[in-house]
């Protein structure tokens, strides 16, 4: 069965700092990968995306994403985090099933930046 | 502009009332979705639809029900089976058969019971 797991629920990081959020899925067929972000009350926007290609991944605001298929990861970077970057991120899933596609979203990362 | 719509931004529910979250969108996008989102526990999939006229229960549809009679809209009522409805809930779209999946997502309705 398809699934996310965001391994931290929280991460605290002082201004310009870098950071990683980490994100592992299990799927059984080929699978693209997201990152979304959410300002409180907000929806989700889309940061970055692999679909296929080179396994390193830019997106908006300075991150980036390296996939990583023998560890089933996807993890988030940024090498220098900024306060406006304090937010909810989100990884998902989404792979071929029923003619269509769904998506599997994680339980979320609450990053929190620190001056 | 494209995008998704939701409304309204904030609704209040009384015990025993049925309320309906509207969601519309202008992508010319085939799937919709609705999840609620609580604290801690990221998004659920409620209810999905990736044609008109059909649609699938995601995770949680208990107490839930949803149409898709047009390709643009897809309500969701949260009826007085839902017993636990406050929470925020978002709709998204995407296309459908191609390798462009990433989901739009509207700014989302806040549902209170009081």
């Amino acid at each position: 069965a398809q699934s996310v797991t965001q391994l931290d629920s929280q991460v605290p990081v002082f201004e310009e700092a870098p950071v990683e959020l980490r994100c592992n899925y299990s799927s059984s067929v080929s699978v693209y990968l997201f990152w979304y972000v959410q300002y409180p009350n907000q929806g989700l926007q889309l940061l970055l995306k692999y679909l296929s290609g080179s396994t390193l991944v830019k997106g908006i605001n300075g991150f980036e994403a390296e996939f990583n298929k023998s560890q089933t990861s996807f993890h988030l970077r940024k090498p220098s985090v900024h306060i406006s970057d304090t937010a909810e991120y989100f990884c998902a899933v989404s792979d071929k099933r029923d003619g269509g596609f769904k998506t599997i979203f994680g339980a979320g990362t609450r990053l929190f930046v620190k001056a | 502009d494209g995008g998704i719509t939701q409304s309204p931004k904030y609704l209040f529910r009384k015990e025993g009332q049925n309320v309906t979250l509207s969601c519309e969108q202008n992508l010319n996008h085939d799937a919709m979705y609705w999840y609620r989102q609580d604290p801690g526990q990221g998004l659920r999939l409620i209810y999905y639809s990736q044609i008109v006229n059909d649609f699938q229960k995601g995770d949680i549809a208990e107490g839930y029900s949803v149409s898709r009679e047009k390709k643009e809209s897809f309500p969701l009522t949260v009826t007085s089976a839902q017993k636990n409805p406050t929470a925020f809930y978002l709709c998204a779209s995407s296309n459908t058969g191609g390798l462009n999946t990433e989901a739009f997502f509207g700014q989302g309705t806040r549902l209170t019971v009081v």
